[in-house]
């Protein structure tokens, strides 16, 4: 059972853009900070973005993540054909555990 | 940057346990949090256990409690996970990440369950 839900897929054309949203409970995310990581096909997962809004070293300032009460969305602008990636969220199941809970992620095409 | 490295595909019978090996060549695993996550075929990214040496604690994810053992080799600097109790539900793609917000990630180790 997925408790972070996202939706399995979104689209854009080059130069456009894209949100997706991570929707979660009180206890995850409402409680807790909120990951992005980018997953192309046969490659290593990338963190993209964390604690919310935080961008790592090297990941593009299009890429930029927001958290509202118990969802969170990532916004992608300047949407680029190497942006078609699976996107997941991630939160702490809850703020005790250190348990980790994945959304169900969100295919994103490039039209 | 950190980069890890993960071995080549497994395939195991039923029932039987595999150990997967991490490892960062030239930086030092001791001080650093890892997970374990995996992907079935087909499916989504699944949390599966974090080792934080910081302060020695291991947390499992509702699915592994029981099944999952992760530790060390600190003189190759190698992080192992090893998934006992096999079953084909198991075949899936291992990644291990490293940092407290997973923040680098291996290639991944397939491991194929198949009598």
């Amino acid at each position: 059972q997925t408790v972070l839900t996202q939706p399995p897929s979104a689209s854009g054309t080059p130069g456009q853009r894209v949100t997706i949203s991570c929707s979660g409970s009180s206890s995850i995310i409402g409680g807790n900070t909120v990951n992005w990581y980018q997953h192309l096909p046969g490659a290593a997962p990338k963190l993209l973005i964390y604690t919310n809004d935080q961008r790592p070293s090297g990941v593009p300032a299009r890429f930029s993540g927001s958290k509202s009460g118990t969802s969170a969305s990532l916004a992608i602008s300047g949407l680029q054909s190497e942006d078609e990636a699976t996107y997941y969220c991630a939160s702490w199941a809850d703020s005790l555990s250190g348990r980790w809970v994945f959304g169900g992620g969100t295919k994103l095409t490039v039209l | 940057q950190v980069q890890l490295e993960q071995s080549g595909p497994e395939v195991k019978k039923p029932g039987a346990s595999v150990r997967i090996p991490c490892k960062a060549p030239g930086y030092s695993l001791s001080g650093s949090s890892r997970h374990w996550v995996r992907q079935a075929p087909g499916k989504g990214l699944e949390w599966m256990v974090n080792f934080d040496p910081g302060d020695g604690m291991t947390v499992y994810g509702q699915n592994f409690d029981g099944r999952v053992t992760v530790n060390e080799d600190t003189s190759t600097d190698t992080a192992y996970m090893e998934l006992h109790s096999l079953t084909s539900d198991d075949t899936a793609v291992y990644f291990c990440a490293l940092g407290g917000q997973m923040d680098v990630w291996g290639e991944g180790t397939t491991v194929i369950v198949s009598p």
